[in-house]
């Protein structure tokens, strides 16, 4: 396994669409995390799993978005109705229940909304 | 909130020579994480820290758990140029399980 894998690397997108991104966390671990970073911030939480079960939202999370870890593998976040705000690198990590606070990160979908 | 300051916000130094830069929060944690990320990449783990006074290295990194558990350090030892990146602070919500970053300390290396 060769870490987090996250599709697509880039996504360019007009205002008002909707947008799928895929994380693919290390095999072993349960759990996943989604974080949002514009320029010059650092990485804010989004949201976790623990296996399929979402655990914690922020209040970052408006109704647009949406994610889902169906098996407790792979997970998805959607994004509906873009707005230009919505412009940001999408981070996901994963980690294992031992060595939690040790997040893993994949290498990001960066979004861009015209 | 829960906030995270590091400082300074940039640095521009000459390969050789050593780096120091520290993280303050507003509230207690109980676990500190070093992070670098490049451009287009995600950031990486460079050191975890778990107790209160904890020192740890990681080849030229250092990194100290502060006394106060609300503040920590990261120093680099004669920089190279690949050092050059983004250096995250952060800390864990033990109660949340929630990661919380700081806002970057972005490190650039004169040959």
């Amino acid at each position: 396994d060769t870490g987090v894998s996250q599709n697509p690397r880039h996504k360019i997108t007009k205002r008002g669409q909707n947008v799928t991104f895929r994380c693919d966390p290390i095999s072993e671990h349960n759990r996943l995390y989604w974080y949002r970073q514009t320029l010059g911030q650092g990485p804010e939480f989004l949201t976790y799993f623990q296996n399929e079960a979402q655990l914690e939202k922020s209040r970052l999370l408006s109704d647009r978005f949406s994610a889902e870890r169906p098996k407790g593998s792979f997970s998805t976040l959607e994004i509906q109705r873009t707005e230009q705000g919505d412009s940001a690198m999408y981070l996901c990590a994963s980690s294992s229940d031992r060595g939690g606070e040790k997040l893993f990160f994949g290498s990001g979908t960066q979004l861009s909304v015209l | 909130g829960q906030q995270l300051n590091q400082s300074p916000q940039s640095m521009f130094i000459q390969e050789g020579e050593d780096v120091s830069m520290n993280c303050t929060s507003s509230s207690i944690f109980n676990t500190w994480l070093w992070y670098k990320q490049e451009p287009g990449e995600g950031p990486v783990l460079l050191i975890a820290l778990y107790k209160a006074g904890e020192l740890t290295s990681n080849g030229r990194l250092t990194a100290q758990f502060g006394i106060t558990r609300k503040d920590s350090f990261l120093n680099i030892s004669a920089s190279i140029p690949s050092d050059v990146g983004i250096y995250f602070c952060a800390g864990l919500d033990h109660y949340t399980g929630k990661l919380i970053f700081g806002q970057g300390t972005t490190l650039q290396v004169k040959p």
